[in-house]
């Protein structure tokens, strides 16, 4: 079975400062990934990156870097030079190959910028 | 990227009425999916469909169904709703050469 563990609750950062959210996964099997999704008060689920188990490199998108440690399990987000319109949700997901790529999510961490 | 949508974006409704949430996107996507929501929570999969006439259920037990007529189109439909129901249910596609799900703002359930 997949588990996907989002340890912190709720987080601040000040603005323009860079923020890591923790995300550690479970699973046995060798073909998976690992996505970041961010939920605004507003409710959609915004993709913002995604890493394979086989991919060589850490990803990033923009602002976003997805800092993956396979040996750890750990794929925590790292958004740099903070902004106000980051403060949202942020859920951790995690598909596995031999599961149907279904989406596994952790429970979330309420990330909240402070001018 | 996607364009999923879905309707109603809100909804308040008694018990025991039937209610079907629409989600409609236009990129051809072969996968769709159904999530449900509680608030601050995390997602669970309750249905999804990898095409036409293609429904199973997800992870999470659910008394809604759905169906998969066309391409476009996954909507959900609730026979009787309970208090139980209420929840934010989000719709999400994905091409078949692609991982990342792409979703449609969901639908807030509120059954009284």
């Amino acid at each position: 079975a997949q588990k996907i563990t989002q340890t912190q609750p709720g987080m601040f950062v000040q603005e323009k400062e860079a923020v890591t959210l923790d995300c550690t996964y479970d699973t046995s099997d060798p073909s998976y990934g690992l996505f970041w999704y961010k939920q605004p008060s507003s409710g959609e689920m915004i993709f913002l990156i995604y890493q394979g188990s086989y991919d060589q490199q850490n990803a990033t998108e923009g602002r976003y870097s997805l800092n993956f440690q396979k040996a750890r399990k750990s794929a925590n987000l790292v958004i740099s030079a903070s902004q106000l319109g980051d403060s949202a949700m942020y859920f951790c997901a995690m598909r596995v190959f031999n599961a149907g790529n279904m989406l596994t999510f952790g429970g979330g961490t309420r990330l909240m910028v402070k001018p | 990227e996607a364009d999923i949508y879905q309707t109603p974006r809100y909804l308040v409704i008694g018990t025991g009425k039937k209610i079907t949430l629409e989600c409609s996107q236009t990129m051809g996507h072969d996968k769709m999916y159904w999530y449900q929501q509680d608030p601050g929570m995390e997602l669970h999969l309750i249905h999804y469909s990898y095409g036409v006439n293609s429904t199973e259920k997800g992870d999470l037990s659910s008394e809604s169904t759905v169906s998969r007529i066309r391409t476009e189109h996954f909507p959900l439909t609730l026979e009787s709703a309970r208090p139980s129901h209420t929840s934010q249910y989000l719709c999400a596609s994905r091409p078949g050469h692609r991982y990342e799900q792409y979703f449609g703002p969901g639908t807030r359930l509120t059954v009284t």
